[in-house]
This record gives structure tokens, C-alpha cells and sequence, in this order.
């Protein structure tokens, strides 16, 4: 069985500073992992995925996530947050197995908050 | 414009009084399934779809229904609603995996918010 594990349900940062928004998972195979982004009152954007070879892995909005398989992590990041940021964060993964390959299992999510 | 679009966005009803939320997608997508989010639990598979007339229960499924007549489209059904199933709701799409260990992005709807009194 897949799992995910998001530490911090709430990060707070300066705008210009560093994101870093942490994400484990738990998985029997060699996983797919993502990071989908929502924004207040929308639906699940997607913000970067991992499938197959290089680790590190560019998204939209300038963010970034890097692949450790040895520390089973998948944390986002980006160089400078943004006001626009602001929005609640979900990592995922998927063994492409479960459900046909498709099943999605999330994380409990992270709420950034970006303050002048 | 591709897109999953779910309807009614908002919903307020009461203990009982069955209803149906609908789900459709116009990217002749195999796969469709729904999810519910919940605060600190994240978003919770309820059931999938693989293809027209196959469908199956995800990790909450207790409460509610589905169907796939059409491959368009796949409504929840809450036959008898209650308190516990106020939540907000997604509907997802994606093409099905071929080969087992494969990948298809899956696309969400905008969800629906969901109070049950």
C-alpha cells in the first residue's frame, strides 16, 4: 500500500524567501510522485510530476522538486516565494498499478501563507 | 477547451433527501473516478472507473454510488445523505494505463461543496 506523508500542514514564509514544503511517501515500487497546488476555490492544478529519470523535476511557477529515492522524499521548492503563492499544496503518489495505474494517493496537504 | 466540469458547484441539503452530483469530461478518457477532501485527511479516493459499465470502490466508498453508462460521464450518487458526508468533492479523468507500472496525468474538475444538515 502507497502512502504520503506531508510534515507541517502549515509553513509560513516570507515573500522573497525560500519554499520548502516536505514530502515522504511509502511505496513497493518504483513510484510516480506529484505535486498538485490549489488555489481558494479552485480545483487541483498540477505542478510538477516525477515518472522516469532525472530526479530533479521543474514545474510551473518557477517550482522545483527533487526525487531521493534513498530518503523516500519528494520536497518542493522554490527559490522565491511569491504572494502569489499563497495557496494549499498536495504531494501524491501512484505505483501505476492500483486502479489500473491511475489511482492517486494523497497526502494530507500543506496551507503556504506568504507575509510581506 | 478540455476540461472535467462537475455540477451543482454548491449544495446544501438535508439528512436524506437523495441527490446526484455529475461529472463530465470531453477528453475520451477511459478513466474517471472521484475523490472527497477533507480537512487534515487530504483528498480520499471513493470510486473509479476503468471504462463504460466498470467501475469500482476506492478507499471511502461507504454511502455512496456510481455509474458509467456513458464514458463522458460518471455522477455520484448519495442515495441517503448525511452529516458525514459534508465535504468538498473532485471529479478526475485521464486516459488508462496500457502496461502495468504506466502513467496518465489525470485532470480534476473545479469540485463541488457539499453541506449536508
Amino acid at each position: 500500500a502507497q502512502s504520503v506523508t506531508q510534515l507541517g500542514s502549515h509553513v509560513s514564509v516570507s515573500e522573497g524567501a525560500l519554499v520548502l514544503l516536505r514530502c515522504n511517501y511509502s511505496s513497493s515500487v518504483p513510484p510516480y510522485l506529484f505535486w498538485y497546488v490549489q488555489y481558494p476555490n479552485q480545483g487541483l492544478q498540477l505542478l510538477l510530476k516525477y515518472t522516469t529519470g532525472a530526479t530533479l523535476v521543474k514545474g510551473i511557477n518557477g517550482f522545483e522538486a527533487e526525487f531521493k529515492k534513498s530518503e523516500t522524499s519528494f520536497h518542493l521548492t522554490k527559490p522565491s516565494a511569491h504572494m502569489s503563492d499563497a495557496a494549499e499544496y498536495f504531494c501524491a503518489v501512484s505505483d501505476g498499478l492500483t486502479g489500473g495505474g491511475n489511482k492517486l494517493t494523497f497526502g494530507t496537504g500543506t496551507q503556504l501563507k506568504v507575509e510581506l | 477547451e478540455a476540461q472535467v466540469t462537475q455540477n451543482p458547484r454548491y449544495l446544501i441539503t438535508v439528512t436524506g433527501k437523495k441527490l446526484t452530483v455529475t461529472c463530465s469530461q470531453n477528453m475520451n478518457h477511459e478513466y474517471m473516478s472521484w475523490y472527497r477532501q477533507d480537512p487534515g485527511l487530504g483528498l480520499r479516493q471513493i470510486y473509479y472507473s476503468m471504462n463504460v459499465e466498470v467501475t469500482d470502490k476506492g478507499d471511502v466508498p461507504e454511502g455512496y454510488k456510481v455509474s458509467r453508462k456513458e464514458k463522458r460521464n460518471f455522477p455520484l450518487i448519495l442515495e441517503s445523505p448525511s452529516p458525514n458526508q459534508t465535504s468538498l468533492y473532485f471529479c478526475a479523468s485521464s486516459f488508462r494505463s496500457q502496461l502495468a507500472g504506466g502513467y496518465n496525468e489525470q485532470f480534476f474538475g473545479p469540485g463541488t461543496r457539499l453541506t449536508v444538515l
